[in-house]
């Protein structure tokens, strides 16, 4: 069955400290992954796909099909960071996309 | 351009009650999702169109969900009758077409309680 698991609901990291919000996927298939953000008060967005291989805002994300994660990462965090994060999973078969629960980011001043 | 739209944003009524939210997608796109996402889950799709087609309604509650895209733009969904565990956020959002190259544009929601 396909998955995304988000393990963290809150991260909470010091402004200009590493950041790494964490996402596991189960799926048989070649899968494609995105990140999804919702700050405060604004709609649901697109952040990054993996597909694009781009950075966006600072933020990374690899795919690792060993360990079927999809972690997204930025060097140094900035306050305007802080918002709603989704993992979300696509299969190959059809344009269905699956959502993690999420995990909340909040930067500390 | 302009994003989608949809209304209304609020939405209270008791179980058993009916409601309609409605959608209107970015102009020119052909498919559109209606998603829920109950408190502390990621957004659920319900169903998919292609513009007046339905792609993908697995997931919709068909005994008490519908949802309608008559003219291939707008697009309706209905819950008849509600009930407490109804209570989530409705999500529409819009794309140039199904694939997932493109990206899909998410409207502000209705949020809707039932009590």
């Amino acid at each position: 069955a396909q998955r995304v698991t988000q393990p963290e609901k809150l991260l909470s990291v010091f402004k200009g400290a590493p950041v790494e919000l964490k996402c596991n996927y189960s799926y048989s298939g070649s899968p494609e992954l995105f990140w999804y953000v919702q700050y405060s008060r604004q709609r649901l967005q697109l952040l990054l796909r993996h597909i694009s291989r781009e950075s966006i805002k600072g933020f990374t994300a690899d795919l690792n099909k060993g360990e079927t994660s999809f972690h997204l990462k930025k060097p140094f965090a900035q306050e305007e960071d802080s918002a709603m994060y989704y993992c979300a999973l696509s299969g190959s078969q059809d344009d269905k996309i699956i959502f993690g629960k999420g995990t909340r980011l909040h930067i500390l001043p | 351009e302009a994003g989608v739209a949809q209304s209304p944003r609020y939405k209270i009524i008791e179980k058993r009650q009916s409601v309609a939210f409605w959608c209107n997608p970015i102009s020119g796109h052909a498919t559109l999702y209606w998603y829920q996402q109950i408190l502390g889950q990621g957004p659920k799709l319900l169903i998919q169109f292609q513009n007046n087609g339905v792609v993908d309604d697995s997931q919709l509650p068909k005994d008490r969900f519908s949802a309608e895209r008559l003219k291939g733009v707008d697009s309706t969904l209905k819950i008849q009758p509600a009930k407490l565990e109804d209570s989530a956020v409705y999500l529409c959002a819009s794309s140039l077409a199904g694939s997932l190259y493109y990206e899909q544009y998410f409207g502000p929601g209705t949020r809707l309680t039932v009590t």
